[in-house]
């Protein structure tokens, strides 16, 4: 089956650029989806068909996807921003929703 | 507004049964694909099954195969996932959300706020 991996936590410093990747065999030639989940709360997309915005996602979020490795930006980082972020893919093979594990982000 | 609203979660013996329920509002209810996704505590996010719109074509993964089955009542706009043979491994939060398909890919664009199962004896 086919497995995204993410790193396990990412920190960056308030104002500063946060990076958080995801690695997949070919993920460059599967769409990406993004989701952020604040502790206690449901998850929500942040990121669809690879670097769409839902409303009301900040234009401070974006996304890329190239060879092995998806990665989220998130440019001018705020405490708001502290949160678990998974990727996520639809593999086609095998019909199967997949996700990484998830990063936790922490802002310093 | 949309809205998915789950209930049905408890505490139930491993080898039990348990029916979770989905109620939607908001949206056209038929015209749209629907996922169960749980999360077991202190973990990442798991896909578990989906159901087409139209025509209630069905997926489930591998660990529930054959002992879950997700469902709906495109009259009542509700979603259903019957779950048998729980075991402990299946303790986790279960959340009810929308899909959004596009041709080679699936996402998930509303969630609700989760229903809790917990498999202990």
């Amino acid at each position: 089956s086919y497995v995204l991996t993410h790193p396990p936590s990412v920190s960056v410093a308030p104002g500063k650029t946060a990076r958080i990747t995801c690695d997949g065999h070919n993920l460059g030639n599967k769409i990406v989806h993004w989701y952020q989940q604040k502790p206690g709360q449901a998850p929500v997309l942040v990121m669809y068909y690879d670097n769409d915005r839902p409303s009301g996602i900040p234009e401070r979020f974006s996304a890329s996807s190239s060879g092995n490795t998806a990665t989220l930006d998130i440019d001018r980082v705020e405490a708001g921003d502290e949160a678990d972020y998974y990727c996520q893919v639809w593999d086609r093979s095998t019909e199967h929703v997949v996700f990484g594990g998830g990063t936790k982000l922490t802002v310093l | 507004e949309v809205q998915v609203l789950e209930s049905g979660g408890g505490l139930v013996q491993p080898g039990g049964s348990l029916r979770l329920s989905c109620a939607a509002s908001g949206f056209n209810f038929h015209f749209y694909a629907m996922s169960w996704v749980r999360q077991a505590p202190g973990k990442g996010l798991q896909w578990v099954a989906s159901i087409s719109g139209s025509d209630g074509r069905t997926f489930h993964a591998d660990s529930v195969k054959g002992r879950f089955t997700i469902s709906r009542d495109n009259s009542k706009n509700m979603l259903f996932l019957q779950m048998n043979s729980l075991r402990t491994e299946d303790t986790a939060i279960y959340y009810c959300a929308r899909d959004a398909v596009v041709a080679a890919s699936r996402w998930f664009d509303s969630w609700g706020q989760g229903t809790l199962v917990t498999v202990s004896s």
